[in-house]
């Protein structure tokens, strides 16, 4: 089966506007987690959504949102760039939440704020 | 609050063994996590211990010490392939549930 999705792969920004990433998890996966990696701090929790609602949120600032739709595809949109959110965005997904034991991480979409 | 140490820089020789340690500090604990991830590419699991002691799948081994907040890698017959970073990343259990990740350990395998 086909695994998670991210669209667009790559996007360029210049500061101070907005922009809208796409996930769509693996068939069947209700719950779609976001994160941000960037080479000092790793990987790091955004948020968590399952059934079009979120259900766990990271330490972000409120530019950072998202929401899910009732096929399970999730959308993140970021607001008022900075040039610190200069990353590479991944979505992972999993059958029913972060209890599962395993994710599945999509490719990413890498994100250049100039 | 939440802390996860991991080396940033390792090197191994083909064919040898490389452990690769991971110290966390979380609110609560529920299960610790290894990820793979080759440059450029997404992040794919390993392993998962939430008990104490050594689950062994294939060439890799996780292991978990819950009392001294401390797990390792252990991988194996490197092949070249292994060369890749690998992400130590620990599960709080406060409700929220998330997962908190290191910044990742880069190894190089080298013939």
């Amino acid at each position: 089966k086909a695994g998670v999705t991210q669209t667009p792969r790559y996007l360029i920004k210049t500061r101070g506007q907005q922009v809208t990433l796409s996930c769509s998890p693996i068939s069947g996966h209700r719950s779609v987690s976001w994160y941000q990696q960037t080479p000092g701090q790793g990987l790091q929790f955004l948020f968590e959504y399952f059934s079009e609602t979120q259900r766990n949120k990271g330490n972000f600032p409120g530019r950072f949102s998202g929401r899910q739709f009732s096929n399970s595809r999730s959308e993140m949109n970021v607001s008022t760039l900075e040039l610190g959110d200069s990353a590479l965005y991944l979505c992972a997904s999993s059958l029913v939440g972060l209890a599962d034991n395993e994710q599945f991480f999509g490719p990413g979409t890498r994100l250049t704020v100039l | 609050g939440q802390n996860i140490d991991q080396p940033t820089e390792m090197t191994a020789t083909e064919g040898a063994i490389v452990q690769i340690n991971c110290t966390y500090q979380t609110s609560g604990f529920n299960g610790l996590f290894w990820y793979q991830q080759h440059a450029g590419e997404a992040p794919t699991f390993l392993s998962y211990n939430v008990l104490d002691g050594l689950e062994e799948k294939g060439r890799f081994s996780s292991f978990l010490s819950r009392s001294k907040g401390y797990s390792y890698l252990l991988l194996k017959e490197l092949q070249m392939k292994d060369s890749a970073s690998y992400l130590c990343a620990a599960r709080e259990d406060t409700g929220a549930n998330n997962l908190f990740f290191g910044t990742g350990t880069r190894l190089t395998v080298i013939p």
